[in-house]
């Protein structure tokens, strides 16, 4: 399978704490993609990076991408209970457009 | 964010029924869909890519004949999960690809439920 690993599987913090999610992946890519999941809803598109890029910022999201490694990892800053959804990454290797996501972590962030 | 509506949201169907859900995007043109099934508590499986105009193309494993798949429009995709069974109850994603903006927007989901 080609699909991609993310770590924690699941993530349990406070309000006001950082949430760090990682996404490693197999194949070289011409940009790797974060989706947000709210549970039985579809994904929200969060923020693309990519392959020549290093570090992405949107809000309090940012983005790392490390090619070598092929490695990502996203970032969210003091977060909110509603902030509480499976995060997915995806990588876009050029392949007809399509997109390969990871396994998923689940974020929840209580009060 | 453009938008991708699914139609039905929600379906239950009698086994050896067929089913049909429909993908639309409502604000741009997408010449190229892609529909996905995701298992409770598991991430997205790309099922195939659907073309505007031509076949779909159709992941390893999955059955052409079982998932018909129409995108007749540039904005709009359906899916016809034939001759239902239980195992195909799932979370069916659809997702249309924004080719300026690289991204896929994706739709709320169709849950199908059969008995």
């Amino acid at each position: 399978s080609q699909q991609g690993e993310e770590d924690p599987q699941a993530l349990s913090i406070q309000e006001g704490e950082n949430a760090t999610m990682n996404c490693s992946y197999k194949t070289s890519i011409n940009n790797l993609q974060w989706y947000r999941q709210n549970s039985g809803r579809g994904l929200v598109h969060l923020i693309l990076i990519r392959s020549n890029e290093r570090e992405k910022h949107s809000g309090r999201l940012r983005v790392t991408l490390d090619t070598s490694k092929k490695s990502s990892s996203l970032l969210i800053t003091a977060s909110r209970a509603a902030d509480t959804a499976s995060y997915f990454c995806a990588t876009d290797a050029g392949t007809a457009s399509k997109l390969t996501f990871g396994t998923g972590t689940r974020l929840q962030v209580t009060l | 964010g453009a938008v991708v509506s699914q139609h039905p949201s929600r379906v239950i169907c009698k086994s050896g029924t067929s089913v049909k859900i429909e993908c639309r995007s409502l604000d741009f043109q997408a010449t190229t869909m892609f529909w996905y099934r995701q298992f409770p508590k598991q991430s997205l499986m790309l099922m195939a890519t659907s073309n505007e105009g031509s076949k779909a193309t159709y992941e390893q494993g999955v059955e052409k004949d079982k998932f018909l798949i129409n995108h007749a429009s540039l904005t709009l995709s359906t899916l016809t999960v034939t001759s239902a069974h239980p195992e195909d109850s799932s979370f069916y994603i659809c997702s249309a690809r924004d080719t300026l903006l690289e991204t896929q927007y994706f739709g709320p989901g169709t849950r199908l439920l059969v008995l």
